[in-house]
């Protein structure tokens, strides 16, 4: 079946650390890959997404390898800000699914 | 900001009550889809509807069922509820033939079942 395994909570960095929130994964054949963000009082954001092997998802200064050797799809980011401060999903999505699976969320807090 | 709204905003039933949670589609969106979100947990599949019609059910049982209408809004409805049932419910809308990712969620109803 499908599973989602996220490094657990809660982390806390000062401003300008660097982050890394590891996700491992278990799937047939080959999912497409993703992170979601929730801010406080609002819905799930996608965040960054990667379709197939090696493919490198980023945005807003987050990046995530797909790395099929490994099964892992880590976040990461040079420098956080307060504002960055969320609870972080790693999710996947077998190929010609409707429906995403879900890891249970990382909680990043910055300290200023 | 997304245009998916849900009500209402938090809910307190009790064990064996009947619970209704509802969904606003995003414009342009034809799908949608419920996810149950347990404290500490990642959100789980619960169903997707379309065409006013089941597309697709996780590992959920029979007292969860949901409505589309015509204006592509749903409804959530849990029957007998159980104390598990305490949750953050998330709908997702969409288009269809569109990837999962490319959906929007609302900002969820908490319910509290005592």
């Amino acid at each position: 079946g499908n599973s989602v395994t996220q490094m657990e909570g809660p982390v806390t960095l000062s401003e300008e650390a660097f982050l890394t929130i590891n996700c491992t994964y278990t799937a047939t054949g080959y999912p497409s890959l993703f992170w979601y963000v929730q801010y406080p009082g609002e819905g799930l954001q996608l965040l960054l997404k990667a379709t197939k092997a090696d493919d490198k998802g980023s945005n807003k200064g987050f990046e995530a390898t797909y790395r099929k050797e490994t099964t892992s799809f880590h976040l990461e980011k040079g420098s956080v800000q307060v504002s960055d401060s969320a609870v972080y999903f790693c999710a996947l999505m077998q190929t010609g699914a409707n429906n995403l699976f879900f890891g249970t969320g990382t909680r990043l807090t910055v300290i200023p | 900001e997304t245009g998916v709204t849900q009500s209402p905003t938090h809910l307190i039933k009790t064990r064996g009550q009947q619970v209704t949670l509802r969904c606003s589609s995003q414009s342009g969106h034809n799908t949608v889809s419920w996810y149950q979100q347990a404290l500490g947990q990642g959100p789980q599949f619960i169903f997707q509807y379309y065409r006013e019609e089941e597309n697709g059910r996780g590992n959920f049982p029979p007292r969860f069922s949901g409505l589309q209408f015509p204006n592509y809004s749903s409804e959530l409805n849990v029957n007998a509820l159980e104390l598990d049932d305490s949750a953050l419910y998330l709908c997702a809308t969409g288009v269809a033939g569109m990837r999962a990712d490319t959906q929007y969620f609302g900002p969820g109803t908490r319910l509290t079942v005592l």
